[in-house]
């Protein structure tokens, strides 16, 4: 495996639920991101938490809100999720040194909003 | 927008073939990396070619990089059927962390 642990593999939530996923990385990482991949559309980057600081992706809705505790833990907390939203949700980190960023990516998170 | 332009979208090839992707881009690149997604679970990172090297290697991978063309090409050699896979490149930005993927290539290598 990558070294990047994501849980769960597979969520079936409703519209009106509240859940949570989770990823945890055990490298040393200094930058995790969380990514939306639907089928026929490229990866789409959702939010980066680099050196302690947050990007977003302003086209993503604020149903999706990211969590990162510390430099090993990245959350992405969801509620009131629309059938659109259904997904392989991958997280991934990555060492961002002299402009090198190869990120290491977790299996994914399936989401099937129903 | 980073995101550029992969061909081809498929590829179908027999086990002992080589195998060719390409990939463009629009603005100025840090790095170009390749990336591989067996279906339903997480990339793994294949090779990473900074913007002032114009080729690579890897195992049987070969990656080529073309900025003044702003283009990028990713080479298997002696395919085989465990090749099968989506592969997509990244972009890394001049500065700053984020990647940007393009649409992929899935390549089927028939035994």
């Amino acid at each position: 495996e990558t070294g990047v642990t994501q849980t769960p593999r597979h969520l079936v939530m409703g519209m009106t639920n509240k859940k949570s996923l989770k990823c945890e990385q055990h490298l040393g990482h200094n930058a995790m991101y969380w990514y939306k991949q639907s089928a026929k559309k490229p990866l789409e980057l959702m939010f980066v938490y680099s050196l302690e600081e947050r990007v977003e992706n302003n086209s993503v809705p604020s149903r999706f809100s990211p969590e990162c505790p510390n430099s090993s833990h990245l959350f992405l907390h969801l509620h009131t999720l629309q059938p659109e939203d259904s997904a392989l949700y991958l997280c991934a980190s990555s060492q961002v040194l002299e402009g090198r960023t190869e990120a290491f990516f977790g299996q994914g998170t399936r989401l099937t909003v129903v | 927008s980073q995101q550029g332009e992969e061909d081809p979208q498929a590829l179908s090839i027999q086990e002992g073939e080589n195998a060719t992707m390409n990939c463009s881009y629009k603005t100025s690149i840090n790095n170009l990396q390749w990336y591989r997604q067996n279906s339903g679970r997480g990339l793994v990172h294949l090779i990473l070619i900074r913007s002032n090297e114009r080729e690579k290697h890897s195992g049987r991978l070969r990656v080529t990089l073309d900025t003044s063309k702003k283009s990028s090409s990713l080479l298997i050699t002696a395919s085989r059927a465990a090749d099968t896979a989506s592969y997509f490149c990244a972009k890394s930005e001049t500065s700053g962390s984020r990647l940007t993927f393009g649409e992929g290539t899935q390549l089927t290598v028939n035994p």
